[in-house]
């Protein structure tokens, strides 16, 4: 049981590329979120998701993307990156009957 | 809105000395509490948790009580050691209504020193 699990763990970009951060996670979880941790910001929800096909935005949605076509896998794409994405991301799920969050260990990305 | 605020770091102590890390909450309902912890390059990991007043959740030395009059659910910790350095979230969830959605605070950096 892996739990939930991020690819990449670092990842440097230039401006106006764009990439997929991966998340999975292993447990049937139902809701799964993307945060950005950003020094002295805290957590800042980007998007998250209800279900497989069921996604909607947070606080900070702008810039990115994602979907939900299968229940493990919750993918949050950039569009055309910039400097001020830079930041740790983490992925986050939980189950239906619960409120504590799992996370993924997170993405550290540099876009310069 | 609901609304978690916790103090601000770094909190620096001795090892052995008694840690508190105050949080207080407004929401709606009757939200479920928790306090995570963040080890240095790591995510996020439950500490523990309370899911209605009065209860205390506790775990690898730390407590927390659910407060409902006063709002708060406040880190405590007789005797911190080195190992304990990390970023302490103090964070809510709806249990009734609302948004499944958690909230968190800022989080706090605790430092140890030997």
């Amino acid at each position: 049981n892996a739990g939930v699990t991020q690819t990449p763990k670092f990842q440097v970009l230039k401006t106006g590329q764009s990439m997929t951060l991966q998340c999975a996670q292993d447990m049937n979880h139902e809701y799964m979120s993307w945060y950005r941790q950003d020094p002295g910001m805290g957590l800042r929800l980007i998007h998250y998701s209800v279900g497989a096909g069921i996604t909607d935005q947070g606080e900070v949605p702008n810039g990115y993307n994602v979907s939900r076509s299968t229940t493990e896998d919750f993918p949050l794409r950039l569009l055309s990156a910039a400097p001020s994405q830079t930041s740790v991301y983490f992925c986050a799920s939980r189950g239906q009957q619960t409120y504590e969050q799992y996370f993924g260990p997170g993405t550290r990305l540099t876009v310069t | 809105g609901d609304s978690v605020t916790q103090m601000e770091g770094p909190v620096t102590l001795s090892e052995e000395a008694f840690l508190t890390i105050n949080c207080t909450y407004t929401a709606t309902g009757y939200p479920s509490l928790f306090w995570y912890v963040q080890y240095p390059g790591e995510g996020l990991q439950l500490l523990l948790k309370a899911t209605k007043a009065d209860d205390k959740g506790s775990n690898k030395g730390f407590e927390a009580t659910y407060r409902k009059e006063t709002t708060s659910f406040h880190l405590e910790k007789g005797s911190v050691q080195v190992s304990d350095s990390a970023v302490y979230f103090c964070a809510l969830s709806a249990s009734s209504g609302g948004s499944y959605i958690p909230t968190f605070g800022r989080g706090t950096s605790l430092i140890v020193h030997p």
